[in-house]
């Protein structure tokens, strides 16, 4: 049964103030990883996909990198507008080829 | 604008009534799928619809089910709501395994 674990549940930042969420995941073999942003009362928005250990994606102030047995979102001077839950999910190959199984997500928070 | 369209965006029912949950979407994907989301348990998997005409069960079927209608249309319903059953459904879409799913807005439906 595929897992993931994501830490920690909240994080406060100043703005400008750097920092790393974790998605730590078992699976028995990754087709995937996801991450993605909810603002509250909406759904979530997908960010990006990673494949492969030793991959990276980037957007905005946002960087994902990927392990073996791990994910970080680091997030880099942000800003208040970056204040949201960000949500991982992986896709193994146990089960449905099509299935995410979703963290319960970091909440996040930028004060000016 | 494109994208996956829930209603309605909020229900409240009495324990016993049924009703169902209207998903649409305007990109041409294949694949759909409903989630609830719970505090502290991150987004679960009901049902998905791989491919028009085709429908499986997620991690937390009992209770719900589902017609995909055509391409564009995923329906949800509960035949016998339980106050369990409150939470927010997500209807979501994707093009395919690797791709991220688009999200709807959510219905936040209450059972008392």
């Amino acid at each position: 049964e595929d897992q993931v674990t994501q830490s920690p549940e909240a994080l406060r930042l100043q703005e400008g103030e750097s920092s790393s969420l974790n998605c730590s995941y078992t699976v028995s073999g990754l087709r995937g990883l996801f991450w993605y942003r909810q603002d509250p009362g909406k759904g979530p928005e997908f960010l990006f996909t990673l494949y492969s250990a030793g991959e990276e994606k980037e957007k905005e102030r946002l960087k994902a990198t990927l392990t073996k047995k791990e994910s970080f979102l680091h997030i880099t001077a942000p800003k208040p507008e970056d204040s949201a839950t960000y949500l991982c999910a992986v896709r193994g190959f146990s089960g449905s080829a099509r299935q995410l199984t979703f963290g319960s997500g970091t909440q996040l928070t930028v004060l000016p | 604008n494109a994208g996956v369209t829930q209603t309605p965006k909020f229900q409240v029912l009495k324990t016993g009534q049924s009703m169902t949950l209207q998903c649409a979407q305007d990109m041409n994907h294949n694949s759909m799928y409903w989630y609830r989301q719970d505090p502290g348990m991150g987004l679960r998997l009901i049902y998905y619809s791989a491919s028009e005409g085709t429908t499986d069960k997620g991690e937390v079927p009992n209770g719900y089910n589902v017609s995909r209608l055509n391409k564009r249309e995923f329906s949800l319903r509960l035949e016998s709501a339980a106050p369990s059953q409150t939470s927010v459904y997500f209807c979501a879409s994707s093009e395919g395994q690797s791709y991220g799913y688009t999200f709807g807005s959510g219905t936040r439906l209450t059972v008392v």
